[in-house]
């Protein structure tokens, strides 16, 4: 089982709303990312967790703020987002050795 | 830092043709992977082949090859007899390996339209 599931898929919030992505997988991998992707474009990390502490915050804006309760979850706090945060958000997990990142479906979010 | 290029924003071939797209990577690292992905119009990001960059080996699943050149920092996928299900968005990726608790997340290149014609 290669499964990495993400929820909701689609978000549609304004900016003066709070919500969180929810991103889930039991392969037992100990690294979870966060993606940021727009569209025709490859996608951007935001966050690396690695045995649930957070390693890599690629400057992101505090409006996004991630937490990883235990090794099988990884959520992303949202609030106070911005139309430009607009975006595909990919979750990704990962083991050491294979080194192979599998990918949820992602969350696709609008904020109006 | 590591830097990931792909040339070719639109590649376009016929159904059960061959087809390379190319990708070239800028590191200063010696042991690192590199992978390519397939993003289609659902959006999963899907891994279609991985090489690890101490082995010389080219790596191969089914149709899908990789022509590895690590002295030019070049890795190039080749796909065989085209389908009309390959037609996707091809990202070509880079990592460091992750290990001894520390991970770092995919470099990505700018990605390669493939279309397929019938």
């Amino acid at each position: 089982d290669t499964e990495v599931t993400q929820t909701p898929k689609h978000l549609v919030m304004g900016m003066t709303n709070k919500k969180s992505l929810k991103c889930e997988q039991h392969m037992g991998h100990r690294a979870m990312y966060w993606y940021k992707q727009k569209a025709k474009k490859p996608p951007e990390l935001m966050f690396v967790y690695s045995y649930e502490k957070l390693s890599i915050n690629e400057s992101v804006p505090s409006r996004f703020s991630p937490e990883c309760p235990n090794s099988s979850l990884l959520n992303l706090h949202l609030h106070a987002l911005q139309p430009e945060d607009s975006a595909l958000y990919l979750c990704a997990s990962s083991q050491e050795g294979p080194n192979i990142q599998y990918f949820g479906a992602g969350t696709r979010l609008s904020v109006l | 830092a590591q830097t990931v290029t792909q040339s070719q924003p639109e590649m376009s071939v016929q159904e059960a043709e061959t087809v390379t797209l190319s990708c070239t990577y800028d590191t200063s690292e010696s042991d690192y992977y590199l992978f390519w992905y397939k993003q289609p119009p659902s959006r999963q990001m899907i891994l279609v082949i991985r090489q690890e960059a101490y082995k010389q080996q080219n790596a191969t699943e089914n149709r899908f090859s990789v022509n590895f050149q690590k002295a030019a920092k070049s890795f190039s996928l080749k796909i065989s007899d085209s389908q009309l299900g390959d037609a996707a968005m091809y990202f070509c990726a880079y990592r460091i390996p992750y290990s001894g608790g520390g991970a770092d997340g995919l470099t990505f290149g700018k990605g390669t339209h493939l279309i397929i014609q019938p």
